[in-house]
C-alpha cells in the first residue's frame, strides 16, 4: 500500500510566480491535512479538507493561499504571488476517518519550496 | 507564551542510555497527545498517541501525560543510533470529527555509538 505521495519534492519559484503543490492521500483515505514547516520553527497546521469540502482552515494565511481536494484527483495547495517568506517545507497528511478509530494522520515526504 | 513549549536541544547521549524528552503546554482544550519522529528531510512519523493522563508503553518507548501539570514526556529505553532524529510533541484539539495537532519545535536527539 503506497503511502502519502507529494509532488514535486522540490520546487523553485521566483518572487511573484505561482506555486502548486500536490498531495495524493493513502488509498482509502478521505481526509487531507496541509502543514508548513519553516526553518527554525515547528510544524504548523494550515488546512484540513475532505473531498470537495474545507473542514478547518484556521491556520491558512488570509491572502495568496488556497487549497482544494476535488472529487477526483489529488489535493492541491496553491500559493499565488510567492514571496521569499513562503520558502519552507510543506507537508501533507491523510487519515481514513473510520468510525471508532483514532484517526491517525500519515504524513507524506513533503515538498520543499524555495523562492528566489 | 507559545501554546506548546519544547526544548530544541540537541540532546546527545551514548548508545544504550535512557532518553527523556519533554513538552509543556498551556491550552486546556487539548485532548490528544502525540509524539512524532522526524528523520532529516523526511515527513513526521507517529510514534505514540494517547488521550488520557498516565503512561502508555510500546516496545522501547513510553509516553507519559500529566494533564494537571500540562506536561508530557517520552522515554526511550536502550537508545540506538537509529533513534537519532528530531522528536516532535503534538497536542491535538478536536475539529470536524478529527483532531488538529499543535506541534512543539522538536528536540534533536543524537545517539552516538
Amino acid at each position: 500500500n503506497a503511502g502519502v505521495m507529494q509532488n514535486p519534492r522540490h520546487l523553485v519559484r521566483r518572487r511573484g510566480q505561482e506555486a502548486r503543490l500536490r498531495c495524493s492521500p493513502m488509498k482509502g483515505h478521505s481526509h487531507v491535512y496541509w502543514y508548513r514547516q519553516l526553518p527554525e520553527e515547528g510544524l504548523k497546521f494550515m488546512v484540513y479538507l475532505q473531498k470537495e469540502n474545507i473542514i478547518d482552515e484556521s491556520g491558512m494565511p488570509k491572502e495568496r493561499f488556497s487549497a482544494e481536494f476535488p472529487k477526483e484527483g489529488p489535493s492541491i495547495l496553491r500559493i499565488q504571488q510567492v514571496v521569499r517568506g513562503d520558502s519552507a517545507a510543506y507537508f501533507c497528511a491523510s487519515s481514513p476517518r473510520l468510525a471508532g478509530s483514532t484517526d491517525t494522520q500519515y504524513f507524506g515526504p513533503g515538498t520543499r519550496l524555495t523562492v528566489l | 507564551q507559545k501554546e506548546v513549549e519544547q526544548d530544541p536541544g540537541p540532546l546527545s547521549v551514548p548508545e544504550g542510555a535512557i532518553v527523556s524528552l519533554n513538552c509543556t503546554y498551556s491550552n486546556s482544550a487539548f485532548q490528544y497527545f502525540m509524539w512524532y519522529r522526524q528523520y532529516s528531510r523526511k515527513g513526521p512519523e507517529l510514534l505514540m498517541y494517547t488521550y488520557s493522563s498516565g503512561n502508555k508503553e510500546d516496545g522501547r518507548f513510553t509516553a507519559q501525560v500529566d494533564k494537571s501539570s500540562k506536561y508530557i514526556s517520552l522515554f526511550i529505553r536502550d537508545s540506538q543510533p537509529s533513534d537519532s532524529a528530531t522528536y516532535l510533541c503534538a497536542m491535538g484539539r478536536a475539529s470536524g470529527g478529527s483532531y488538529i495537532p499543535t506541534f512543539g519545535r522538536g528536540t534533536s536527539l543524537i545517539v552516538h555509538p
